[in-house]
């Protein structure tokens, strides 16, 4: 069954750097992932798909500051140079072509 | 500027139908598949359904099957979804999303989202 784990919460200081993990459950290691940025209040809004070489496309608009990255079944969101702005709760996503969309819970994070 | 524009929500009681707009601007809306995805009061992203580019193919979620329709008019840039035998655990809202690379996978837009309320 193709499953999204996120942690909970996370946190790191303004102007720090903070590295969020989606694990793809066993054997899904090869599928790509999405993730998408909830601040309060609003909608998602996409930031970028990563595959599972690593490489990355990122949104419209979505700074520098944030990147994407791969190991094994592990994708990776690392948000350099934090801002207040980035308080946030942090999606991935998965899916089985044109069958099956799935989420991870999300983590949530704060800027302390 | 890619738009997704929500619109439909409202209260409705158990049981009952409701059916959601997603208007769309932008972007050839008929090289996209799109998404409905909704989210429950303090809860996180669930997907509900997704539609082929012509519509010809539509999938969804094991807890909406049977109850829910997507649809899309490419004429008129809109995508829908008729809600029937609605429950309380169905409010929620619900948010229409342009699929990227042009197939139900991931979402590269999202609307602004509607909400859906079931209750008596």
């Amino acid at each position: 069954q193709l499953v999204l784990t996120q942690s909970p919460s996370a946190s790191a200081s303004l102007g720090a750097s903070v590295k969020l993990t989606c694990t793809l459950s066993s054997g899904h290691s090869g599928y790509g992932i999405a993730w998408h940025q909830q601040q309060p209040e609003k909608g998602p809004r996409y930031l970028m798909k990563v595959n599972s070489d690593g490489s990355h496309r990122k949104g419209d608009g979505i700074p520098d500051r944030f990147s994407g990255s791969s190991s094994g079944a592990e994708r990776y969101l690392t948000i350099s140079r934090l801002q207040s702005e980035d308080e946030a709760d942090y999606y991935c996503q998965t899916w089985d072509t044109g069958t099956h969309v799935v989420f991870g819970g999300g983590t949530k994070l704060t800027v302390l | 500027e890619v738009q997704l524009v929500d619109s439909g929500g409202g209260l409705v009681q158990p049981g009952g139908s409701l059916r959601l707009s997603c208007e769309a601007s932008g972007f050839t809306f008929t090289s996209y598949a799109m998404s409905w995805v909704r989210q429950a009061p303090g809860k996180g992203l669930d997907w509900v359904s997704g539609i082929s580019t012509s519509g010809s193919s539509t999938y969804y979620a094991d807890f909406v099957k049977g109850r829910f329709t997507i649809s899309r008019d490419n004429s008129k840039n809109t995508l829908f979804l008729q809600m029937n035998s609605l429950r309380a655990e169905d409010t929620a809202v619900y948010y229409c999303a342009k699929g990227g690379d042009g197939a139900v996978a991931y979402f590269d837009y999202w609307g602004q989202g509607t909400l859906v309320t079931v209750s008596s």
